[in-house]
């Protein structure tokens, strides 16, 4: 079964900083992956999206995510934090080739310190 | 274009009572799915419609079920409400279902059981 996982449930990075959000994941075949960002009452929003091809993958905002495939990961990164990063990040994964549902981590709390 | 919309925004009932949300996804979307967001379970995966056929189902009891109309808009429906269930029930919408295509998602609807 497909699983991923966010093993940090928050993350504190002072402003400037670079920061990294990880992520890993299990599936069974070959993943889509996904970052999707939630600010305080507000939906979620995509962010960006690893198919295949290019093992770095650039979003908005700024956001990058390097996926390994070795690791199982797809962690998250920008290079110079803002504070109104501030927000809920949850990575989720799909099985390419089971098309199953979508799975969410359980998400991380990204805290921006001025 | 229009985001996802849901009402009603905020839910209040009592044990035992059923319960009915609506999803109007984007225009032109096909495919709708929902989820339960919760501070300890993050984001669970409900069920997936596309073009009004339940596509995949997360593990939630019966009580949860969902529809999908030639429209695209899609309900949910709760029976017999419990004070778990009290939840954001959040709905996505994509151009397609499953594969690489992002979600894009409603501001949610707050349910609090009492």
């Amino acid at each position: 079964a497909q699983s991923v996982a966010q093993p940090e449930d928050q993350v504190n990075v002072a402003e400037g900083n670079p920061l990294t959000v990880k992520c890993t994941y299990s599936v069974s075949g070959n993943p889509y992956l996904f970052w999707y960002v939630q600010y305080p009452n507000r939906g979620l929003q995509f962010l960006l999206k690893y198919i295949t091809g290019d093992n770095l993958v650039k979003g908005s905002y700024g956001f990058e995510a390097e996926f390994n495939k070795s690791q199982t990961s797809f962690h998250l990164k920008k290079p110079s934090a803002l504070v109104s990063d501030s927000a809920l990040y949850f990575c989720a994964v799909r099985d390419m080739n089971r098309d199953d549902k979508i799975i969410f981590g359980k998400g991380t709390r990204l805290h921006i310190l001025p | 274009k229009a985001g996802v919309t849901q009402t009603p925004r905020y839910l209040i009932k009592t044990r035992g009572q059923q319960v009915t949300l609506s999803c109007s996804p984007i225009s032109g979307h096909r495919s709708v799915s929902w989820y339960q967001q919760t501070p300890g379970q993050g984001l669970q995966f409900l069920f997936e419609y596309f073009s009004e056929t339940q596509r995949n189902k997360g593990n939630f009891p019966g009580r949860f079920s969902g529809r999908q109309f030639s429209n695209s808009r899609s309900e949910m429906n709760v029976s017999t409400l419990e004070l778990g269930d009290s939840a954001l029930y959040l709905c996505a919408s994509s151009f397609l279902a499953g594969g690489p295509n992002e979600q894009f998602f409603g501001p949610g609807t707050r349910l609090t059981v009492l």
